[in-house]
């Protein structure tokens, strides 16, 4: 059974520019999962998307934003980069996490350099 | 307010030695907890997980953990650490209303000595 899989690996932009960071979850997960790990700051959770729609937001500023397509699978926007917003972007899924209790299970993640 | 501490930022032990990392929450209900592993570059490993039952927990690479609700932790143990151990190990707590996001500890870098 596929993992999660995220894409870029890797992502080098400039600053002002936009990055956008893509995750397919794990066959039968509904929910996924945002988090940034910037060097020395741990990791901050960003977005969580259940069945399409956001359930709930990090302290993040309104230019980090996403969405959950249809087949679950979701994408990452950073609008105006900066550059530290430097960082990997980690994305993980779980069964529908409204039910609670339930893993999270982590992809490789994507790292993001703005230069 | 939830909040995970991970007290020790690094830690060294000696290859074959015992190993404790230390985990505290603050949740307002009744948690779940979690234990993950990162390697260098790589994404997170779940190593164990505690949602009810039985306290002492048993998890994968020989790893294990004790939940103390009266001390609100929930320590990592192995008995022998072996050299590819050495990563970064995160406690996350986790709610069981809907809508309760999971939350990370800062983590703890273990480094081991030959």
């Amino acid at each position: 059974e596929a993992g999660v899989t995220q894409s870029p690996t890797h992502l080098i932009k400039t600053r002002g520019q936009q990055a956008t960071l893509r995750c397919s979850p794990i066959s039968g997960h509904t929910s996924v999962y945002w988090y940034q790990q910037a060097l020395g700051l741990g990791l901050q959770f960003l977005l969580w998307y259940d069945e399409g729609e956001e359930r709930n937001r990090g302290n993040f500023p309104p230019r980090f934003s996403g969405r959950q397509f249809p087949n679950y699978s979701s994408e990452l926007n950073v609008n105006a980069l900066e550059l530290e917003d430097s960082a990997l972007y980690l994305c993980a899924s779980s069964l529908s996490q409204t039910t609670a209790g339930n893993t999270i299970y982590f992809g490789e993640g994507s790292w993001l350099t703005v230069v | 307010a939830q909040s995970v501490t991970q007290p020790d930022i690094h830690i060294t032990v000696s290859e074959g030695a015992s190993l404790e990392l230390r985990c505290n929450y603050s949740y307002g209900a009744t948690p779940y907890l979690f234990w993950y592993v990162q390697s260098p570059g790589q994404g997170l490993q779940l190593l164990l997980k505690y949602f009810s039952g039985d306290t002492l927990v048993q998890g994968i690479k020989g790893f294990e953990a004790e939940f103390k609700r009266s001390q609100s932790s929930f320590n990592l143990r192995k008995p022998s650490v072996h050299w590819s151990d050495a990563a970064e190990y995160f406690c996350a707590v986790g709610g069981y209303s809907s809508a309760s996001k999971i939350i990370f500890g800062s983590g703890t870098r273990l480094s081991i000595r030959p």
